[in-house]
């Protein structure tokens, strides 16, 4: 089955620094990823869709100036928390369009920022 | 605005029986319905999804079930394993927007012995 792969699977970091995570998909072309944000005990919250080849299309209140996204390649897309702050600290988590219209997942990156 | 809802927030059920699962949604241009299983610290794994067109679709002890007309469905599971214990997330999407999902709030599932 079609398979995502995330890194790191959690980072510590000091406040004002940045922070790349990589989602890839390892079987698999993925022109479209999305990247999700998880806070304890709560849904998935969509953040942005990474397009190969194209600026990432961001969700209403989330800032495309701190939350960097690239997809440089049909299999990379990254995801770059900037001058991250302690309420950044969150699950984040990567997906990939595989067969059909089902969303493959990564593990998630847990982010804690001191 | 949660356009996708699950209003249980956790359930537990004993091993062998059967664990049922409800999601309700509000957009009517939802066509397509998928639940995921999530253990802490991992991302979600696809359990088993169904089209708008179907109102039912099985795979091994998982069953879903739609009804357009009340924008409701449900995931039964049957019989249920101690394993099964995790959080259900039902997600749904709109056609042409690249598999773009919206996910509920969630489900804990506890099988107990």
């Amino acid at each position: 089955g079609a398979v995502v792969s995330q890194h790191p699977s959690r980072v510590i970091c000091k406040s004002g620094t940045s922070v790349k995570i990589e989602c890839r998909s390892l079987d698999f072309q993925a022109t479209t990823m999305f990247w999700y944000r998880q806070f304890p005990k709560q849904s998935l919250m969509l953040m942005a869709t990474s397009n190969e080849g194209s600026k990432a299309t961001y969700e209403q209140g989330v800032e495309k100036d701190k939350f960097l996204i690239n997809h440089a390649s049909l299999t990379l897309s990254t995801l770059t928390v900037t001058s991250a702050h302690p309420e950044d600290s969150s699950f984040y988590i990567c997906s990939a369009k595989g067969q059909g219209r089902t969303l493959h997942f990564g593990n998630g990156t847990r982010l804690t920022v001191t | 605005d949660q356009q996708v809802k699950q209003n249980s927030p956790s359930l537990s059920v004993q091993e062998g029986r059967i664990s049922i699962l409800n999601c309700d949604y509000t957009n009517s241009m939802f066509d397509y319905f998928l639940w995921y299983k999530k253990y802490p610290a991992e991302g979600p794994t696809f359990l088993i999804s169904i089209s708008s067109i179907k109102d039912k679709n099985e795979d091994g002890r998982f069953t879903v079930f739609l009804n357009k007309s009340a924008k409701h469905l449900s995931l039964h599971i049957v019989p249920s394993q101690p394993g099964d214990s995790a959080v259900y997330f039902c997600a749904a999407s709109v056609a042409g927007t690249a598999s773009k999902l919206t996910f509920g709030t969630g489900t804990r599932l506890q099988v107990t012995l």
